[in-house]
């Protein structure tokens, strides 16, 4: 199986700008969608990103995702931070050679 | 409203087995692959094992392979996880989800391993 490496946290003031990083250990980025997740204290997940950059409805424009072959990473991009966004965020990815699902290690966002 | 309701978690001795059980509604359950993911509590996300929607291919983690057994009923729109020869290290919230685009999940059910 391939890894995917997050940084463990990242800050950003309110109303700013973050960036999340997920990168993919062996294999091409490009070969399986890039899902990613939130997690906020004692509830469940929820999909902010799915099939790279695809945005599921109710989630706010406010997330975006991409990926980058050169660096063979996806990214998880949140603009205009609010209190709210403060979460731990997991990527996700499939390996097709073992049929195995991925998960990156977690990014917990702290809005400060 | 789609609900993924898993049951069956508990404390268990080192050795012994449990059964989980997930129970979906408000979507085509028979339509997806489904899945169950744990977590460690303060810790990150495993995937554990998943099984297509006719039951054809059934995947594990290395960590669980050959203990845990995966299967749906899809008549009854539920989804099982046997555990067996529990660890220490299976203790976990166990989470039932679909994963394929805007996922669902369901609250977690917690296994405590201990003697």
């Amino acid at each position: 199986n391939f890894m995917l490496t997050q940084p463990q946290s990242v800050s950003e003031s309110p109303g700013k700008t973050v960036t999340i990083s997920c990168s993919r250990s062996s294999g091409s980025i490009a070969l399986n969608y890039v899902q990613w997740y939130q997690q906020r204290p004692g509830s469940s997940p929820i999909t902010v990103i799915y099939e790279d950059y695809q945005r599921p409805s109710g989630v706010p424009d406010r997330f975006s995702g991409s990926i980058d072959t050169s660096s063979n990473s996806a990214s998880l991009s949140i603009s205009g931070l609010r209190a709210e966004d403060e979460a731990d965020y997991y990527c996700q990815s499939f390996d097709s050679s073992s049929g195995h699902w991925v998960f990156g290690g977690g990014t917990k966002l702290t809005v400060l | 409203e789609v609900q993924m309701v898993e049951s069956g978690g508990g404390l268990v001795q080192p050795g012994r087995s449990l059964r989980l059980s997930c129970a979906a509604s408000g979507f085509t359950f028979d339509d997806y692959t489904l899945h169950w993911v744990r977590q460690v509590p303060g810790r990150g996300l495993e995937w554990v094992s998943s099984i297509d929607w006719k039951s054809d291919s059934l995947r594990y983690a290395d960590s669980v392979k050959g203990r845990f057994t995966i299967s749906r009923d899809n008549a009854k729109n539920s989804l099982f996880l046997q555990m067996n020869s529990l660890k220490a290290q299976d203790t976990a919230i166990y989470y039932c989800a679909k994963l394929v685009g805007a996922s669902y999940w369901g609250q977690g059910t917690l296994v405590t391993v201990s003697p």
